[in-house]
């Protein structure tokens, strides 16, 4: 069954650093999606892309953070100059040719800021 | 604002004990309702879509339904493995918005 893939699972940065999270989505889906979830609360929304381009973002996703996707496959979310509170497990989803068609999540980065 | 509420934060049951999970929501423009279950350290994986007032769907021991108001996940005879976070996420205009879940424990 197609899946979504993140790498890295696991990545510990210095405070201030710049870290980019990589997503693989399932293939023939249009709809992208990052999530994060900070340790022992909800999942969060942060952006969806569509059509190589942002099509609605929360008020967490701020300056600090862009989305691209470089190639026909990979979708990745940058953080520039990591502060200590976004330590947390990202999720990238992706869903199909409808708006309203489930997301698929990948199992997450695990982000650490030291 | 919109919000999605769930009830309860944790349940423990023993395994046969039939039970149901809560999720109320109030939102503008509901595109869909979706469960999930999530797995220590892993990602959400997907369960039902519902999309209008009375819809019902069906997989193995997990029946979901849809109101207006408010969505239930009801767990039939339920087993060890199914012990996991259940997670309601309502698709309005604007975003997906998560609940905090049901941790559901399931004991032999």
């Amino acid at each position: 069954e197609p899946e979504v893939t993140q790498t890295p699972s696991h990545q510990v940065t210095q405070m201030g650093q710049e870290v980019i999270l990589r997503c693989v989505p399932i293939s023939n889906h249009l709809y992208f999606y990052w999530y994060r979830q900070i340790l022992g609360q909800k999942v969060e929304f942060l952006v969806s892309f569509y059509n190589n381009e942002i099509s609605e973002k929360s008020e967490i996703f701020d300056d600090q953070f862009s989305v691209e996707r470089p190639d026909g496959s990979n979708f990745t979310l940058k953080i520039r100059s990591t502060k200590l509170e976004d330590s947390a497990m990202y999720f990238c989803a992706s869903s199909g040719t409808v708006l309203n068609q489930p997301q698929h999540f990948g199992d997450g980065t695990r982000l650490s800021i030291l | 604002e919109d919000q999605v509420t769930q009830s309860p934060e944790a349940l423990r049951l023993q395994e046969g004990e039939s039970s149901s999970l809560n999720c109320s929501y109030t939102v503008s423009g509901l595109r869909g309702l979706f469960w999930y279950r999530q797995d220590p350290g892993k990602g959400p994986e997907f369960l039902f879509t519902l999309y209008s007032a009375g819809e019902e769907k069906e997989k193995e021991r997990l029946k979901a339904t849809l109101t207006k108001k408010e969505s239930f996940l009801h767990i039939t005879a339920p087993k060890p493995e199914d012990s996991a976070t259940y997670l309601c996420a309502v698709l309005s205009n604007n975003d997906m918005r998560f609940g905090a879940g049901t941790r559901l424990t399931v004991k032999p």
